[in-house]
């Protein structure tokens, strides 16, 4: 089993969907989480932490269930500028070890 | 502009040539990281440095070299390169070694190798 597993996808949805990724993670006592965006193969970029009560920006919500050992993003009113691979990235173990976990990445397909 | 700078930004290089690939961040960071990515396996770690002097071995790092004699720059060395280190590389920094929080890595533009 990965330590970080994502549904490579692609999510295909239209303008003004609502779509949700889920990211599982094995280790218990990972602290850190994060999703990134990557476009294209281009560097990736921080699209928002992931706390433990949850968070929010603007149409993007991500979640933590520490018992499940899951993280997920929903997306609201989907953009076409939204179309990109999302990373879903852990630490392994303390906040202090400086080891991540990268997903594969998950990629959404925005159509007009 | 603070920015990560990575070079080449494109390579090809033959089997057994010595190559380093620079990264240079200009943000005062502590924290700086190898990736390498491949399709299908995502980002995967292959060194990192939490400070000057600092070095850890990331998940991947056989056939690879670093050092961080100063604070800015985190070079990785590839002594002897095979075909299976043909891949996507990025280099990242964060502002501090502990990750949490809003502490963002940020990355550089990658280098693109080739090894024939």
């Amino acid at each position: 089993r990965k330590e970080v597993e994502q549904d490579p996808g692609p999510f295909n949805v239209p303008e003004g969907a609502t779509v949700a990724f889920n990211c599982t993670y094995s280790n218990s006592a990972s602290q850190s989480f994060f999703w990134y965006r990557q476009d294209c193969r281009k560097e990736p970029k921080l699209l928002m932490s992931v706390y433990s009560s949850g968070n929010e920006d603007g149409r993007f919500t991500a979640q933590l269930n520490r018992a499940s050992q899951y993280i997920s993003l929903l997306i609201r009113d989907s953009k076409l500028s939204d179309s990109a691979t999302y990373l879903c990235v852990v630490n392994r173990g303390s906040s202090n070890t400086g080891k991540l976990i990268f997903g594969q990445g998950t990629t959404l397909q925005v159509k007009p | 502009e603070a920015q990560v700078t990575q070079n080449p930004r494109y390579l090809i290089t033959v089997t057994g040539k010595k190559l380093t690939v620079t990264c240079s961040q200009n943000m005062n960071h502590e924290y700086m990281s190898w990736y390498r990515q491949d399709p299908g396996l995502g980002l995967r770690q292959i060194y990192y440095s939490m400070n000057v002097e600092v070095t850890d071995k990331g998940d991947v790092p056989e056939g690879y070299k670093v050092s961080r004699k100063e604070k800015r720059n985190f070079p990785l060395i590839l002594e002897s390169p095979s075909p299976n280190q043909t891949s996507l590389y990025f280099c990242a920094s964060s502002p501090s070694p502990r990750l949490a929080g809003n502490n963002e890595q940020f990355f550089g533009p990658g280098t693109r190798l080739t090894v024939l």
